[in-house]
């Protein structure tokens, strides 16, 4: 296991259409976190998921947004309806359990690069 | 609101002088505090984090926090052209993480 993998690595769609990231975490890692990052910022905070159960979502993210990770492995990122404005780069990062209620540092995988057109 | 702010810089120095790099967040509950480095086109990766207030070194860095004053710092001593980069401020609150914009670093040879 090398890492936190992500496919695809650049996705170009047209406006409207749906599409799908997959974000495969380093093995052992329970915890699996989706970011949205553009030009010049930082990482934005889109939802987080221990196991299979997605415990926070970002309130500022749509309902065109939606993200899934059956039996606590792989996760998947849909965004329905895509618009101009979703270009970006989805960042899907991972990391161990927390054993003394402290956060444990997140890996991040390469991105999946979304284009809307 | 969850919030960690960071000078979005740019931030210069020359080669072999210390860069000075701060971060302040502002949930008193927040738990653990992380520095990524982020180069053009890449994804985040981890140089260090803290979870004490007071400093921690690992070699060319130090991390310093101050709980009190809701700050957290780093420090890269002896800077070389290769550190240069978008430097992330992260910050937990009860197992979620949230970063600031990023401070780009240019150190110049």
């Amino acid at each position: 296991d090398t890492g936190v993998s992500q496919n695809p690595r650049h996705k170009i769609t047209k406006r409207g259409q749906n599409v799908t990231f997959r974000c495969d975490p380093i093995s052992e890692h329970n915890r699996l976190y989706w970011y949205r990052q553009t030009l010049g910022q930082g990482p934005e905070f889109l939802t987080y998921f221990q196991n299979e159960a997605q415990l926070e979502k970002s309130r500022l993210l749509s309902d065109r947004f939606s993200a899934e990770r059956p039996k606590g492995s792989f996760s998947t990122l849909e965004i329905q309806r895509t618009e101009q404005g979703d270009s970006a780069m989805y960042l899907c990062a991972s990391s161990l359990p927390d054993q003394t209620y402290m956060n444990t540092e997140a890996f991040f995988g390469q991105g999946t690069r979304l284009t809307v057109v | 609101q969850k919030e960690v702010e960071q000078n979005s810089g740019p931030l210069s120095v020359p080669e072999g002088a210390i860069a000075s790099l701060n971060c302040t967040y502002s949930d008193r509950g927040s738990q653990s505090f992380f520095w990524y480095r982020q180069y053009s086109g890449k994804s985040p990766e981890l140089i260090m984090f803290i979870y004490s207030n007071g400093d921690k070194e690992d070699g060319r860095f130090t991390a310093q926090l101050n709980k009190a004053s809701q700050y957290v710092s780093l420090l890269i001593r002896d800077s070389q052209p290769s550190d240069s980069a978008t430097y992330l401020c992260a910050v937990s609150w009860n197992n979620d993480m949230r970063f600031g914009a990023g401070t780009r670093l240019t150190v110049k040879p």
